[in-house]
Protein backbone atom coordinates (compact mmCIF):
# COMPACT_ATOMS: atom_id res chain seq x y z
CA UNK A 1 0.00 0.00 0.00
CA UNK A 2 0.81 3.91 -0.24
CA UNK A 3 3.19 5.01 2.57
CA UNK A 4 3.61 8.37 3.92
CA UNK A 5 4.36 11.17 0.74
CA UNK A 6 5.73 14.41 1.20
CA UNK A 7 5.72 17.19 -1.23
CA UNK A 8 8.00 18.96 -2.44
CA UNK A 9 11.35 16.92 -2.03
CA UNK A 10 13.04 19.45 -2.59
CA UNK A 11 12.11 23.35 -1.85
CA UNK A 12 14.88 26.49 -2.66
CA UNK A 13 13.84 30.04 -1.35
CA UNK A 14 14.74 33.36 -0.62
CA UNK A 15 15.14 34.31 2.97
CA UNK A 16 12.27 36.41 4.16
CA UNK A 17 9.91 34.09 1.82
CA UNK A 18 6.87 31.90 3.03
CA UNK A 19 7.30 28.22 2.70
CA UNK A 20 4.13 25.30 2.83
CA UNK A 21 5.35 21.66 3.30
CA UNK A 22 2.76 18.79 2.62
CA UNK A 23 2.27 15.49 4.11
CA UNK A 24 -0.50 12.93 2.86
CA UNK A 25 -0.20 9.80 6.09
CA UNK A 26 -1.39 6.60 5.41
CA UNK A 27 -5.24 6.02 4.70
CA UNK A 28 -6.41 5.08 8.22
CA UNK A 29 -3.75 6.51 10.49
CA UNK A 30 -4.41 9.41 13.23
CA UNK A 31 -2.05 10.27 14.78
CA UNK A 32 0.50 12.64 12.20
CA UNK A 33 3.81 14.06 13.36
CA UNK A 34 5.80 16.62 12.12
CA UNK A 35 9.79 16.77 13.07
CA UNK A 36 13.12 18.76 11.59
CA UNK A 37 16.46 17.16 10.84
CA UNK A 38 19.33 19.14 10.32
CA UNK A 39 22.38 17.78 8.04
CA UNK A 40 23.93 14.71 10.71
CA UNK A 41 21.91 14.76 13.23
CA UNK A 42 18.80 13.16 14.93
CA UNK A 43 15.12 14.28 14.40
CA UNK A 44 13.80 17.63 16.73
CA UNK A 45 10.07 17.14 17.32
CA UNK A 46 8.20 19.54 16.10
CA UNK A 47 4.24 18.89 16.12
CA UNK A 48 1.62 16.00 16.23
CA UNK A 49 -2.34 15.79 15.68
CA UNK A 50 -4.23 13.09 16.64
CA UNK A 51 -6.98 13.67 14.09
CA UNK A 52 -7.59 17.06 13.47
CA UNK A 53 -6.75 18.36 16.70
CA UNK A 54 -2.77 19.41 17.72
CA UNK A 55 -2.54 18.10 21.48
CA UNK A 56 1.38 18.93 21.64
CA UNK A 57 2.57 21.75 19.49
CA UNK A 58 5.73 22.27 22.28
CA UNK A 59 8.28 21.51 19.08
CA UNK A 60 7.32 24.63 17.09
CA UNK A 61 10.55 26.75 17.51
CA UNK A 62 9.24 30.25 17.32
CA UNK A 63 5.28 31.84 15.81
CA UNK A 64 6.65 32.06 12.14
CA UNK A 65 5.88 28.13 12.29
CA UNK A 66 2.32 26.48 11.73
CA UNK A 67 0.69 23.49 11.16
CA UNK A 68 -2.31 22.39 9.88
CA UNK A 69 -4.43 19.41 9.52
CA UNK A 70 -7.55 19.64 7.48
CA UNK A 71 -10.09 15.98 7.41
CA UNK A 72 -8.03 14.09 9.52
CA UNK A 73 -5.61 13.21 6.54
CA UNK A 74 -3.35 15.77 4.65
CA UNK A 75 -0.85 17.64 6.48
CA UNK A 76 0.63 21.33 6.38
CA UNK A 77 3.47 23.11 7.66
CA UNK A 78 3.96 26.46 7.14
CA UNK A 79 7.26 28.55 7.72
CA UNK A 80 6.49 32.38 7.74
CA UNK A 81 9.54 34.76 6.54
CA UNK A 82 12.23 32.08 6.68
CA UNK A 83 15.55 32.64 7.76
CA UNK A 84 18.38 30.58 6.74
CA UNK A 85 18.76 28.52 10.40
CA UNK A 86 15.62 27.33 9.29
CA UNK A 87 17.19 25.25 6.58
CA UNK A 88 16.83 21.21 7.38
CA UNK A 89 15.27 18.43 6.32
CA UNK A 90 11.20 18.46 7.86
CA UNK A 91 10.18 14.76 8.02
CA UNK A 92 6.13 13.75 8.54
CA UNK A 93 5.14 10.36 10.29
CA UNK A 94 2.08 8.73 10.50
CA UNK A 95 0.78 6.26 12.96
CA UNK A 96 -2.39 4.42 13.88
CA UNK A 97 -2.44 6.64 16.95
CA UNK A 98 -4.09 3.91 19.24
CA UNK A 99 -3.41 4.85 23.11
CA UNK A 100 -1.38 2.42 24.20
CA UNK A 101 1.44 4.05 22.08
CA UNK A 102 3.14 0.60 21.00
CA UNK A 103 2.63 1.83 17.47
CA UNK A 104 5.02 2.33 15.44
CA UNK A 105 5.77 5.17 13.21
CA UNK A 106 5.81 5.06 9.65
CA UNK A 107 7.87 8.37 8.23
CA UNK A 108 8.12 10.28 4.71
CA UNK A 109 11.19 10.23 2.97
CA UNK A 110 10.87 14.49 3.71
CA UNK A 111 11.40 17.86 2.10
CA UNK A 112 15.11 19.35 2.09
CA UNK A 113 14.78 22.55 2.64
CA UNK A 114 17.28 25.36 1.49
CA UNK A 115 17.20 29.08 2.64
CA UNK A 116 19.31 31.44 0.17
CA UNK B 1 17.85 18.27 24.84
CA UNK B 2 17.97 15.11 23.19
CA UNK B 3 16.56 11.71 25.51
CA UNK B 4 18.46 9.50 23.78
CA UNK B 5 22.57 9.45 22.80
CA UNK B 6 23.39 7.43 20.87
CA UNK B 7 27.26 5.44 21.01
CA UNK B 8 29.14 5.34 18.77
CA UNK B 9 28.70 7.83 16.96
CA UNK B 10 30.27 6.50 13.99
CA UNK B 11 31.15 3.09 13.37
CA UNK B 12 32.65 1.06 10.10
CA UNK B 13 32.82 -2.66 10.07
CA UNK B 14 33.23 -5.55 7.51
CA UNK B 15 30.83 -7.45 5.95
CA UNK B 16 29.52 -10.53 8.03
CA UNK B 17 30.91 -9.03 11.40
CA UNK B 18 28.39 -8.12 13.75
CA UNK B 19 27.48 -3.88 14.71
CA UNK B 20 26.37 -2.97 18.61
CA UNK B 21 25.61 0.65 18.96
CA UNK B 22 24.14 1.71 22.02
CA UNK B 23 21.46 4.33 23.74
CA UNK B 24 21.39 6.04 26.89
CA UNK B 25 18.12 7.86 27.97
CA UNK B 26 17.25 10.01 30.98
CA UNK B 27 13.83 9.52 32.20
CA UNK B 28 10.98 6.75 32.61
CA UNK B 29 9.62 5.48 29.28
CA UNK B 30 6.78 3.47 28.05
CA UNK B 31 8.95 1.71 25.82
CA UNK B 32 12.06 2.57 23.73
CA UNK B 33 12.02 2.08 19.56
CA UNK B 34 15.14 1.75 17.18
CA UNK B 35 14.89 2.85 13.86
CA UNK B 36 17.05 3.02 10.66
CA UNK B 37 17.44 5.87 7.89
CA UNK B 38 19.26 5.13 4.68
CA UNK B 39 21.17 8.62 2.86
CA UNK B 40 18.02 10.82 1.70
CA UNK B 41 15.34 8.94 2.83
CA UNK B 42 12.94 8.65 6.21
CA UNK B 43 13.23 6.84 8.96
CA UNK B 44 11.93 2.73 9.00
CA UNK B 45 10.33 1.05 12.22
CA UNK B 46 13.33 -1.70 13.25
CA UNK B 47 12.16 -3.16 16.55
CA UNK B 48 10.08 -1.98 19.51
CA UNK B 49 10.93 -3.46 22.81
CA UNK B 50 8.65 -2.20 26.43
CA UNK B 51 9.57 -1.08 29.42
CA UNK B 52 9.23 -4.74 31.15
CA UNK B 53 11.14 -6.29 28.58
CA UNK B 54 15.13 -6.69 28.69
CA UNK B 55 15.59 -8.48 25.11
CA UNK B 56 13.90 -9.26 22.21
CA UNK B 57 14.71 -10.84 18.63
CA UNK B 58 13.62 -9.54 15.33
CA UNK B 59 16.00 -11.97 12.33
CA UNK B 60 19.52 -10.64 12.85
CA UNK B 61 18.51 -7.94 15.33
CA UNK B 62 18.95 -8.14 19.00
CA UNK B 63 17.94 -5.17 21.39
CA UNK B 64 18.37 -5.39 24.85
CA UNK B 65 17.04 -2.81 27.67
CA UNK B 66 17.78 -2.10 31.25
CA UNK B 67 15.74 0.49 32.72
CA UNK B 68 17.85 0.45 35.74
CA UNK B 69 21.16 2.01 33.75
CA UNK B 70 18.38 3.82 31.18
CA UNK B 71 20.18 2.04 28.22
CA UNK B 72 19.66 0.14 25.36
CA UNK B 73 21.60 -1.62 22.68
CA UNK B 74 20.95 -2.73 19.10
CA UNK B 75 23.23 -5.90 18.00
CA UNK B 76 22.98 -6.51 14.12
CA UNK B 77 24.53 -10.03 13.29
CA UNK B 78 26.56 -10.96 10.31
CA UNK B 79 25.77 -7.43 8.39
CA UNK B 80 25.73 -7.20 4.87
CA UNK B 81 26.42 -3.75 2.78
CA UNK B 82 22.59 -3.33 2.63
CA UNK B 83 22.71 -2.60 6.86
CA UNK B 84 25.00 0.90 5.63
CA UNK B 85 22.60 3.45 7.15
CA UNK B 86 22.11 5.66 10.41
CA UNK B 87 20.32 4.01 13.29
CA UNK B 88 18.41 5.87 15.79
CA UNK B 89 17.63 5.16 19.65
CA UNK B 90 13.62 6.95 20.18
CA UNK B 91 11.83 6.61 23.52
CA UNK B 92 9.06 7.19 24.40
CA UNK B 93 7.66 8.53 27.60
CA UNK B 94 3.77 9.60 28.49
CA UNK B 95 2.01 10.81 25.96
CA UNK B 96 2.38 10.14 21.82
CA UNK B 97 5.46 11.93 21.59
CA UNK B 98 8.58 9.93 20.13
CA UNK B 99 12.13 11.23 21.38
CA UNK B 100 14.71 10.48 19.26
CA UNK B 101 18.70 10.50 19.46
CA UNK B 102 21.31 11.67 17.59
CA UNK B 103 21.70 8.14 15.64
CA UNK B 104 24.92 6.24 15.08
CA UNK B 105 26.17 5.95 11.21
CA UNK B 106 27.03 2.54 10.18
CA UNK B 107 29.26 1.58 7.35
CA UNK B 108 29.69 -2.44 6.11
CA UNK B 109 32.13 -2.56 4.34
CA UNK B 110 32.03 -5.67 1.53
Amino acid sequence: GAGVSQSPSNKVTEKGKDVELRCDPISGHTALYWYRQSLGQGLEFLIYFQGNSAPDKSGLPSDRFSAERTGGSVSTLTIQRTQQEDSAVYLCASSLGRGDGLQPQHFGDGTRLSIL
Amino acid sequence: SQQGEEDPQALSIQEGENATMNCSYKTSINNLQWYRQNSGRGLVHLILIRSNEREKHSGRLRVTLDTSKKSSSLLITASRAADTASYFCATKAAGNKLTFGGGTRVLVKP
